[in-house]
């Protein structure tokens, strides 16, 4: 059973870097047919994709973060990791990692997802 | 960015009955290459994290039960529970992976009547 794990602070202070890391146990992370994603959810608020990382290599961020944002992959490690520079209280949010699965050449949403950290944004 | 705009926002529905969700995309979302619709539902309960439900629409996926379905074409999809246990009691989400930006509809809070 694939499971992810985000770990990193809980909180960060304004204008420094946020960094989680999401550790993947029971299936591999290099695999052709996975996207590994990053999604953050505000306190009451809804969902907003941070990026996706391929073990290719390939990434996509959002528009909206592509600036601050760092996605990278260890596959030695089974981890992929997230950097947001210049945090400010809107960052503040639960973040989640998760898996985007191909099949067939097509892709079917985000199968399995960590439990979610929440970071706080604060001095 | 495509937009995904959710109906209701909020539902309460009698324990049995049937609830339906409603998501229209700002643009099309069909793959032209393999004719499948890009477009995903989550259920989201409170404290967790979301959970695929369906994908391609309305392909569900394997151990969801079966009162939960998805359809739609066009820009207009919906999701069914065709009989509302207390376990659905959660937020719904759709989202779309067609675009470049992929993004989620704001949600859709159904409860208990």
């Amino acid at each position: 059973q694939l499971q992810l794990q985000e770990s990193g602070p809980g909180l960060v202070k304004p204008s420094e870097t946020l960094s989680l890391t999401c550790t993947v146990s029971g299936d591999s992370i290099n695999s052709n047919t996975y996207y590994w994603g990053w999604i953050r959810q505000s306190p009451g608020k809804g969902l907003e994709l941070i990026g996706n990382i391929h073990y290719s290599g390939n990434t996509y961020y959002n528009p909206s973060l592509k600036s601050r944002v760092t996605i990278s992959m260890d596959t030695s490690q089974k981890q992929f990791s997230l950097k947001l520079m210049s945090v400010t209280a809107a960052d503040t949010a639960v973040y989640y990692c998760a898996r985007h699965r191909v099949t067939g050449g097509a892709g079917m949403g985000y199968d399995y997802w960590g439990q979610g950290t929440l970071v706080t944004v604060s001095s | 960015d495509i937009v995904l705009t959710q109906s209701p926002d909020s539902l309460a529905v009698s324990l049995g009955e049937r609830a339906t969700i409603n998501c229209k995309s700002s643009q099309s979302v069909l793959y032209s290459s393999n004719n499948k619709y890009y477009l995903s539902w989550y259920q989201q309960r409170p404290g967790q994290p979301p959970k695929l439900l369906i994908y391609w629409a309305s392909t569900r996926k394997s151990g969801v039960p079966d009162r939960f379905s998805g359809s739609g074409s066009g820009t207009d999809f919906t999701l069914t529970i065709s009989s509302l246990q207390a376990e659905d009691v959660a937020v719904y989400y759709c989202q779309q992976y067609y675009s470049s930006t992929w993004t989620f509809g704001q949600g859709t809070k159904v409860e208990i009547k």
